[in-house]
């Protein structure tokens, strides 16, 4: 079971725009960096956002991020229906171990 | 461009071993990064299983870490995933990724995943 929650699922319509909550504690968000992956159908996860805030090569900034205290926040604009995927933020925590995110589906309608 | 690839059984009995090499091509482990397998059961999240470096520091997740070991060779720019007394809630794609960081800053590089299932 994951220790970092968040929404089993967010929707908009095209053009629009999602935040997708992270929620943690001092053992893990709240020492430690925010990584952001976004899981299509079928595929293996991809790197969206890393040390919080910061976006890979290619990565569109459509896509943010943002930490504060204990909690992360992954938002996308400009919601298109090919960000129709899972989400999961991950990090570290004291026990020395990774973890993720329960996981939020995003759906364009 | 790193590439990762995940081989291995797809079928594994219960009470059995599951065993799994990731070769990783485009980047010498001996360079560098932690390396490292994460799971995910089907229509389920992730869970990170444990990394290595290529000295052969590890990380375990503490739920998994009484029957995980991560391996790696360096000679063949491969490591290695066994995971003792398989069960059915072992079933899951498992991905070997490359990871920036002992503290999991980010998972940049990922393999396309290998499903076992544990049955009998």
């Amino acid at each position: 079971q994951s220790v970092l929650t968040q929404p089993p699922s967010v929707s908009a319509a095209p053009g629009q725009k999602v935040t997708i909550s992270c929620s943690g504690s001092s053992s893990n968000i709240g020492n430690n960096y925010v990584s952001w992956y976004q899981q299509l159908p079928g595929t293996a996860p991809k790197l969206l956002i890393y040390e919080n805030n910061k976006r890979p090569s290619g990565i569109p900034d459509r896509f943010s991020g943002s930490k504060s205290g204990t909690s992360a926040t992954l938002g996308i604009t400009g919601l298109q229906t090919g960000d129709e995927a899972d989400y999961y933020c991950g990090t570290w925590d004291t026990s020395l171990s990774g973890v993720f995110g329960t996981g939020t589906k995003v759906t364009v309608v | 461009q790193v590439q990762l690839q995940e081989s291995g059984p797809g079928l594994v009995k219960p009470s059995e071993t599951l065993s799994l090499t990731c070769t990783v091509s485009g980047y010498s482990i001996n360079n560098g990064y932690y390396w490292g397998w994460i799971r995910q059961p089907p229509g389920k999240g992730l869970e990170w299983i444990g990394s290595i470096y290529h000295s052969g520091n590890t990380y375990y997740n503490p739920s998994l870490k009484s029957r995980v070991t991560i391996s790696v060779d360096t000679s063949k720019n491969q490591f290695s995933l066994m995971l003792s007394s398989v069960t059915a809630a072992d079933t899951a794609v498992y991905y070997c990724a490359r990871i920036v960081g002992a503290t999991l800053a980010r998972v940049d590089f990922w393999g396309r995943g290998a499903l076992v299932t544990v049955s009998s």
